[in-house]
């Protein structure tokens, strides 16, 4: 595609459930970042794939939050027993590769309400 | 301490001024240096990078980097209404890309 998808765009769910986001990087990129953003603040560092490695999950808040990538392509973040505090926008971005130089192209994001 | 500081503002600067923003980092091994805008509700878009120490141009944004004193600007030159958003400064260090809070600027007609 021409740049990072992510879905659904909205999500609305109540405390306690489950809810899963999907990013669709850049084709060819390497590097796939998730990052949280709550009202106001600025872009909280989640974790991160390069290509095959194992991912820097140095970021995730809690053991609720878990990411993969699968095929080195498609990421799906999960947020397990949702809690009101969870509520931000998460952001997906990309780049060719992570070494730290190359542009990072962010997607429009998924909003997140737990009620 | 933050790994990246910013001063949160509001700056409001006058049209046709100069805008400075400013960004400091604790991570002395960082490597590189990046300045993003997001208007609002929507995503961060990169305006320039920099990891040499000194100034560089792109247009009429220039960064400025000083890895003695881990301090990076921003200056934007002739500012225009259209440059009213929050901008992000973000640094590649060992822990990987780490970003500030953001300053949120105004240019004023």
């Amino acid at each position: 595609g021409a740049g990072v998808s992510q879905s659904p765009s909205n999500k609305v769910t109540e405390k306690g459930k489950d809810v899963e986001l999907r990013c669709d990087p850049i084709s060819g990129h390497t590097a796939l970042y998730w990052y949280r953003q709550s009202l106001g603040q600025g872009l909280e560092f989640l974790i991160y794939f390069q290509g095959n490695s194992a991912p820097d999950k140095s970021g995730l808040p809690s053991d609720r939050f878990s990411a993969e990538r699968t095929g080195g392509s498609v990421s799906t973040l999960t947020i397990q027993r949702t809690q009101q505090e969870d509520s931000a926008v998460y952001l997906c971005a990309s780049s060719l590769e992570n070494r730290g130089v190359e542009t990072q192209y962010f997607g429009p994001g998924t909003r997140l309400l737990v009620l | 301490q933050k790994e990246v500081e910013q001063n949160s503002g509001p700056l409001s600067v006058p049209e046709g001024a100069i805008a400075s923003l400013n960004c400091t980092y604790s991570d002395r091994g960082s490597q590189s240096f990046f300045w993003y805008r997001q208007y609002s509700g929507k995503s961060p878009e990169l305006i320039m990078f920099i990891y040499s120490n000194g100034d560089k141009e792109d247009g009429r944004f220039t960064a400025q980097l000083n890895k003695a004193s881990q301090y990076v600007s921003l200056l934007i030159r002739d500012s225009q209404p259209s440059d009213s958003a929050t901008y992000l400064c973000a640094v590649w260090g060992w822990s990987g890309m780490r970003f500030g809070a953001g300053t949120r600027l105004t240019v004023k007609p």
